[in-house]
Parts: C-alpha cells; structure tokens; sequence
C-alpha cells in the first residue's frame, strides 16, 4: 500500500547532525500527525496538523521541529538529538480532525548515537 | 495510573481459540474507542472502532463498558494470521486527543 509514505525508513544519526524525516500521502487527506513509537512504550502523539495549520504539541522539545509546507507534506526536522530519542516515528493522516480513522505511514526507524 | 492501560501479554494460544482482551482507559471524556493491529515491524492499521451499542466484524467483536470505563476484544475462531500486537485507543473531543494503549501481543500456534 502507497497511501502514506516515509523517508528515509532507516536514519542513524549523531547528536550533533540535522536531519528531516519526510512523510507524503496521496490519500487526498486534510490531517497529518507525528507519533513516537519507542520499545516497549505506547505510540505518543507529537504534532498535528489541519489544513497546514498546526493545531497539537504535545510537549516535544524544541530539537524536533515539525513543518507542513502542503496537506500531502509534512517533515520533522531533527537536530541536536539524545540517545533516547531513537525510536520509531511514524507519520499519519485523516481525512480531517473529526475523521476517526488514520492510515499510518511504514515509519522511520531512528537510531541517535 | 496510566491513560490507556492493557494487558500486554503475550497471548499464546492455539489455531481455532477463542481470545478476549480488556483495555481499560482512565479519562471519562474519552468519547470514541478504536482497536488496531500492529504486525512486527509494520505500522499500525485500523482493525475497528467500538460503539457503545457493541459491533461485529466477521469473527471479531468490541464492546465499550462506559460505566467502567474499559472495552473488550473478543476473536473466534483464531487464525494463524491473527498473531499481531492489538493496540487500544481512546479520543477525545478531538482527532488530537489520541491516547494508544501499550498493546498486547497475540500469538496463535497451529
């Protein structure tokens, strides 16, 4: 299934390297979302976005910084990350806010060394 | 006390089983209430949502107790496909106010 992409799908990165996760989807949808899966731990929501606008940060720190230049777009621009930060981030869209359903992206699998 | 709390298993049990799990959620707001599955290695895909009335799906069913504030997963007739990590959400008023449970892990053997 094509719905919704990722790149890359493996990054290992330094602490100090910048680096963009790209996620598109050709679903025709109006919301994106950026969702952490670490081991062991429940997938946390991270940003939301709605028609470009972004409408949800829940708490992530500053070195991860979201853009959506379009509604098929959205990047998460890393820097200055932690070891603790890899995890798997994973992308996904709805057709808008009040749509229940959300088709997720295969994931970027991070590792920070 | 965490938001979404489940069971994570593993569930281990034969082809042909029948299988229940529980998932429990602490704010009463929540108001929608999904089920998905995540295969290893894979993301998460919608398997279904639950209604306060309770729903079917072929050999799955989800029920939604508001009262005690959980929700079930019952699976007849396992399948060797089924083996997947099942995933429980809670939303709020708003497609933002998403909470996954950790997950509980399914194995069926033949």
């Amino acid at each position: 299934e094509t719905g919704v992409t990722q790149t890359p799908r493996h990054l290992v990165m330094g602490m100090t390297n910048k680096k963009s996760l790209k996620c598109e989807q050709h679903l025709g949808h109006n919301a994106m979302y950026w969702y952490k899966q670490s081991a062991k731990k429940p997938l946390e929501l991270m940003f939301v976005y709605n028609f470009k606008e972004q409408t949800e940060n829940n708490s992530v720190p500053s070195r991860f910084s979201p853009e959506c230049p379009n509604s098929s777009h959205l990047f998460l621009h890393l820097h200055t990350l932690q070891p603790e930060d890899s995890a798997l981030y994973l992308c996904a869209s709805s057709q808008d806010l009040r749509e229940d359903e959300q088709y997720f992206g295969p994931g970027t699998r991070l590792t920070v060394t | 006390r965490k938001e979404v709390e489940q069971d994570p298993g593993p569930f281990n049990v034969p082809e042909g089983a029948t299988v229940a799990f529980n998932c429990t959620y602490s704010n009463s707001a929540s108001q929608s209430f999904f089920w998905y599955r995540q295969d290893c290695r894979k993301e998460p895909k919608l398997l279904m949502s639950v209604y306060s009335s309770g729903n079917e799906d072929g050999r799955f069913t989800a029920q939604l107790n508001r009262a005690s504030q959980y929700i079930s997963l019952l699976i007849r007739d396992s399948k060797l496909s089924d083996s997947a990590t099942y995933l429980c959400v809670a939303r709020g008023s708003s497609a933002s106010k998403i909470i996954f449970g950790s997950g509980t892990r399914l194995s069926i053997r033949p």
